[in-house]
């Protein structure tokens, strides 16, 4: 099986900090994407990637920034960390498009 | 860019009944339709997947229907037990022109099996 394993299961951070949520898969996958989970919203992109280098923006990128300087690894970063961004944070990766996307365990970052 | 909605946000069911979940997306290109479960505490898991050359397809207790004409796609599942109270997620692919697929998720239903 995949293992995509996020660096933290639970982190909390002060406004303004910046913050790193680190993702790292094991199977040479070239998709890799960042989601965040909050209750009635569901899974919303932040930005994916599909080869190393390469990232595009999903659907709520602002206040975040994605490196992928190696394949298997895919950084979050969160430039001045707000209290809005308290929630859960799910990576994935998939082998290719239309394959299955197998999911990190999630990182709950609370910003205080 | 790819909007997913989801029905209903939450559903109960008598156990041994059936459940429906039903998704649409806009996204004309899209050809890859996923399902995942997501049980309290844990990362969600594919269930099922579906491609768009394909109208139905089923697996055991758990089957998914496909209308690209109408761009609608459906979860099943019959017999419900209670390990299916879950989380549900619907996704469709946006692919790219250089491998650069976007999966979007649809909101989430929370199915509880009344025992």
């Amino acid at each position: 099986d995949v293992k995509v394993t996020q660096s933290s299961r639970y982190l909390v951070k002060r406004t303004g900090e910046k913050v790193f949520l680190e993702c790292v898969q094991d199977m040479d996958h070239e998709n890799m994407f960042w989601y965040r989970q909050d209750p009635g919203l569901g899974l919303r992109l932040i930005y994916f990637s599909y080869d190393v280098k390469m990232k595009e923006k999903g659907d709520i990128p602002e206040g975040y920034s994605v490196s992928r300087e190696k394949k298997e690894r895919f950084s979050l970063i969160l430039e001045s960390a707000s209290t809005n961004q308290t929630s859960m944070y799910l990576c994935a990766a998939s082998l290719a498009e239309g394959t299955e996307a197998f999911f990190g365990q999630g990182t709950r970052l609370t910003v205080v | 860019g790819e909007n997913v909605e989801q029905h209903p946000s939450t559903l109960s069911v008598q156990e041994g009944d059936s459940a429906v979940i039903k998704c649409t997306y806009s996204d004309s290109a899209s050809n890859y339709f996923p399902w995942y479960k997501q049980e309290l505490g844990k990362r969600p898991q594919l269930i099922i997947d579906i491609r768009s050359n394909v109208g139905e397809k089923k697996d055991q207790r758990i089957a998914v229907t496909l209308n690209k004409t109408a761009k609608h796609f459906s979860l099943h599942i019959t017999e419900t037990q209670p390990e299916d109270s879950a989380v549900y997620f619907c996704a469709a692919n946006s692919p790219g022109d250089f491998g650069n697929e976007k999966l979007t998720f649809g909101t989430g239903t929370r199915l509880t099996i009344i025992p």
